[in-house]
């Protein structure tokens, strides 16, 4: 079983739609997670840290279920800002990331 | 806003060649890492250092990979003879405490 593993999409969606990602891991010892985003050729960059309790961002909510070893990213009123490659990440020993292949996602108009 | 940089942005090389990336931290942390992502595959980790040693490295830092703090700043991965499965886009990040790393811009290393 992989570490991190993510539904690849791409996901299509109209300006203006709700999308979720989801992302299962397979250590349960696991203590931190996040949700990084990609932009093509460029570098991960953070988008959130992910709490047990669920948390919020703006448009952006994520959710953690540690009994199902399961992550989710909740992307309200889609901008083509948005369009980008979404990473699971989950923290691994001596503080490094393993990180999730991706899902993309493409906003159009 | 402080940010970590990497140097050369695009480096190509000859197989068997040695190779130098490099990397300026953010100045107050102390955690640094480098990872490696070929082209349409997922980021990879690759070496972890924290006070002055290699704290965590994977199974593809092998031999031919080292890491150097040489000055306080300068954080550097070396690829002693490169090899045509080298090419990808290295990462450097750098963290100042727990897992929450801000990534540089990366290098694109082509070996030919």
């Amino acid at each position: 079983r992989k570490e991190v593993e993510q539904d690849p999409g791409p996901f299509n969606v109209p300006e203006g739609a709700t999308v979720a990602f989801n992302c299962t891991y397979s250590n349960s010892a696991s203590q931190s997670f996040f949700w990084y985003r990609q932009d093509c050729r460029k570098e991960p960059k953070l988008l959130m840290s992910v709490y047990s309790s669920g948390n919020e961002d703006g448009r952006f909510t994520a959710q953690l279920n540690r009994a199902s070893q399961y992550i989710s990213l909740l992307i309200r009123d889609s901008k083509l800002s948005d369009s980008a490659t979404y990473l699971c990440v989950v923290r691994g020993g001596y503080n490094k990331l393993i990180f999730g292949a991706g899902t993309r996602l493409a906003v159009h108009p | 806003e402080p940010e970590v940089t990497q140097t050369p942005s695009h480096q190509v090389t000859q197989m068997g060649q040695e190779v130098i990336l490099r990397c300026v931290p953010i100045s107050n942390h102390l955690y640094f890492y480098w990872y490696r992502q070929i082209l349409g595959q997922k980021v990879e980790f690759l070496v972890s250092f924290y006070n002055n040693e290699i704290s965590e490295k994977s199974e593809i830092f092998d031999d031919q990979f080292s890491v150097e703090r040489p000055d306080g700043s300068n954080f550097t991965l070396k690829i002693r003879s490169t090899k045509l499965e080298d090419s990808a886009m290295y990462f450097c990040a750098s963290a100042r405490e727990g897992p929450e790393a801000f990534f540089g811009q990366g290098t694109r290393l082509t070996v030919v």
